[in-house]
């Protein structure tokens, strides 16, 4: 079964600092892969999405991804870290439905 | 084009009772999804109905069923709440499968 795993759990930076969340996927061919970022007590926010082309993709609010399929890997930058980004963000994989990772939680300080 | 909408937001249930969510997808779209999160077991999939099907479904017991109407607007009932249901309830929908889904609020059910 395909399972997507985001090793950080909690990650702290400061304000104008860059980041990368990590996450790897676990499955035979390339599945659609997406980034999603949740504020607390509220849904899902789509940050960006891959299907295929080109293995940079750009997303809102500044953020990126690359997709490289040697390491089964998609992770997420941002060069530069606003204090607004302080979420809980979810990798997802899709082939008959939605998976997500468990989610990685950013706290940003000032 | 407005967004999906799920009530009600909050919800105060007791052991035992059922519970119906509601949930009003972006119009257009045909596939609705349903997840349960909570902080130990992350974001599950519960199931996705399209054109008022039930195409697949996650693993959770019997007591959670749902359903979808004509207008694409879906429902979904947990029967004999327990405690361990507490949870947040997202609603996603899509156009249709492997598309970007479009998230609710959510529905925060708590069971007493």
């Amino acid at each position: 079964a395909q399972s997507v795993t985001q090793p950080d759990i909690h990650i702290t930076v400061s304000e104008g600092a860059s980041l990368e969340l990590r996450c790897n996927y676990s499955y035979g061919a390339t599945p659609y892969l997406f980034w999603y970022v949740q504020s607390p007590g509220q849904g899902l926010q789509l940050l960006l999405k891959y299907f295929s082309g080109d293995t940079l993709v750009q997303g809102i609010k500044g953020f990126e991804a690359e997709f490289k399929r040697s390491q089964s890997s998609f992770n997420l930058r941002k060069p530069s870290v606003h204090w607004s980004d302080a979420a809980e963000y979810f990798c997802a994989v899709v082939v008959q439905n939605f998976v997500f990772g468990p989610g990685t939680r950013l706290s940003v300080l000032p | 084009k407005a967004g999906v909408t799920q009530t009600p937001r909050y919800l105060i249930k007791t052991r035992g009772q059922q519970v119906t969510l509601s949930c009003s997808p972006i119009s257009g779209h045909r596939s609705v999804s349903w997840y349960q999160q909570t902080p130990g077991q992350g974001l599950q999939f519960l199931f996705e109905y399209f054109s008022e099907t039930q195409r697949n479904k996650g693993n959770f017991p019997g007591r959670f069923s749902g359903r979808q109407f004509s207008n694409s607007r879906s429902e979904m009932n947990v029967s004999t709440l327990e405690l361990g249901d507490s949870a947040l309830y997202l609603c996603a929908s899509s156009l249709g499968r492997g598309g970007e889904q479009f998230f609710g609020p959510g529905t925060r059910l708590t069971v007493l």
